[in-house]
């Protein structure tokens, strides 16, 4: 089982319909949690923390369920700019090492029609 | 200027041959990571470093070496390259291991 998964999508929805995205991770211990934004080609964006209590940026809500062990990201009035793949990430902090590591989905990919 | 650079930003090459990929920074991270990306598989981790003299095998090491040459450069070599090497390359820095990581532009690599 993969420690982070994402369903890879594509998700195609139209402009301005609300959108959401889980991903599960696998390690109860796991720490801080983020959602990243990565563009075709290009390299990954941080997006967003997810905290405990959830959070908020505009149009961009993420929330945490630590007892399931999924973090969701909720996208409101899509635009055709947030076409993009959606990378969730967990840290861990190591065992063995006693540092932290952070671990990628594989991706969840928007694609926002007009 | 980018706070992350990578050179070269794409390379083709032959199998067998040795590549360097480079890696600098401006942002005064102690943290840089190489990371390789394959269509469907996520972003894996290849070698991270903590600072200077602080090297760490990621998920993939194998078949990769790396080299902190000082705490701006984090170069990625592949000593005899194969195809199946052929990936999108990112490094990446961040000040502590659980703050998020800013990544450069990527290296396009094909290994023919």
């Amino acid at each position: 089982r993969k420690e982070v998964e994402q369903d890879p999508g594509p998700f195609n929805v139209p402009e301005g319909a609300t959108v959401a995205f889980n991903c599960t991770y696998s390690n109860s211990a796991s720490q801080s949690f983020f959602w990243y934004r990565q563009d075709c080609r290009k390299e990954p964006k941080l997006l967003m923390s997810v905290y405990s209590s959830g959070n908020e940026d505009g149009r961009f809500t993420a929330q945490l369920n630590r007892a399931s062990q999924y973090i969701s990201l909720l996208i409101r009035d899509s635009k055709l700019s947030d076409s993009a793949t959606y990378l969730c990430v967990v840290t861990l902090l190591g065992l063995d090492t006693g540092r932290r590591a952070l671990t990628f989905g594989s991706g969840t990919r928007l694609q926002v029609q007009p | 200027d980018a706070d992350v650079t990578q050179t070269p930003r794409n390379r083709i090459t032959k199998t067998g041959k040795r590549i360097m990929l480079e890696c600098s920074q401006t942002k005064g991270h102690d943290r840089m990571y190489w990371y390789r990306q394959d269509p469907g598989l996520g972003l894996q981790l290849i070698y991270y470093s903590f600072d200077v003299k602080d090297i760490n095998k990621g998920e993939i090491s194998d078949g990769y070496s790396v080299s902190r040459q000082a705490q701006a450069k984090f170069s990625l070599s592949l000593e005899s390259a194969i195809p199946n090497q052929t990936a999108l390359y990112f490094c990446a820095t961040s000040d502590t291991g659980g703050q998020p990581q800013h990544f450069g532009d990527g290296t396009r690599l094909s290994i023919l």
